[in-house]
């Protein structure tokens, strides 16, 4: 089946630093990419959808300029949070689309500490 | 109204229980519908995608789709401690990218 990979997998950072994840699908080529977040026992928020060499179009509520998305190829989608806070700890989880299916494959997400 | 309605749970059975999980849904033009499952601390993976109406099984997994009811169901046949998780179930439109997740369904299988 169709494998996403994220990296990294847990990431613990300073307050003010910026965090890049990574978004590969390995064996398909992603049209679309999803990035979602999920608090503890909650299920999944959509933050952004990402198509290759477009720009992201953000959730309501999702600040861009905090949360840059650049899906710069067909394989690869990269979250950055920018000044990390605290409040924005969470699991990070990225999904893709591929071609014309309906369905979305999830990579294993991403554990962001802010210290 | 929310689009996608599916009961958290917590649901607990004995181990080789039949389990069903259920999601209800408002939106008529959903056409693709998934589920997937979700262990703690992990990504969701994909278990079963059905397109329209009707009954797919794989293995001990059954899904099933009645677009006259909005209803689905995702059914464990001898359900295993290993099948402890969390269900998500997910629909789509004929348009493509936008998908709809329910809330997802924690359930425990008890040896």
């Amino acid at each position: 089946g169709a494998v996403v990979s994220q990296h990294p997998s847990r990431v613990i950072c300073k307050s003010g630093t910026s965090v890049k994840i990574e978004c590969r699908s390995l064996d398909f080529q992603a049209t679309t990419m999803f990035w979602y977040r999920q608090f503890p026992k909650q299920s999944l928020m959509l933050m952004a959808t990402s198509n290759e060499g477009s720009k992201a179009t953000y959730e309501q509520g999702v600040e861009k300029d905090k949360f840059l998305i650049n899906h710069a190829s067909l394989t690869l989608s990269t979250l950055t949070v920018t000044s990390a806070h605290p409040e924005d700890s969470s699991f990070y989880i990225c999904s893709a689309r591929a071609g014309r299916t309906d369905t979305q494959y999830f990579g294993p997400g991403t554990r962001l500490t802010v210290l | 109204q929310k689009e996608v309605e599916q009961d958290p749970g917590p649901l607990s059975v004995p181990e080789g229980a039949i389990v069903s999980l259920n999601c209800t849904y408002s939106n008529s033009a959903f056409q693709y519908f998934m589920w997937y499952r979700q262990y703690s601390r992990k990504g969701p993976e994909l278990l079963m995608y059905t397109y329209s109406s009707g009954n797919k099984e794989d293995g001990r997994f059954t899904a099933q789709v009645d677009k006259s009811s909005k209803y689905i169901s995702l059914f464990i046949r001898d359900s295993q401690p290993s099948d402890s998780a969390t269900y998500l179930c997910a629909m789509s439109g004929r348009t493509g990218n936008q998908f709809y997740f329910g809330t997802g369904t924690s359930l425990t299988v008890i040896p």
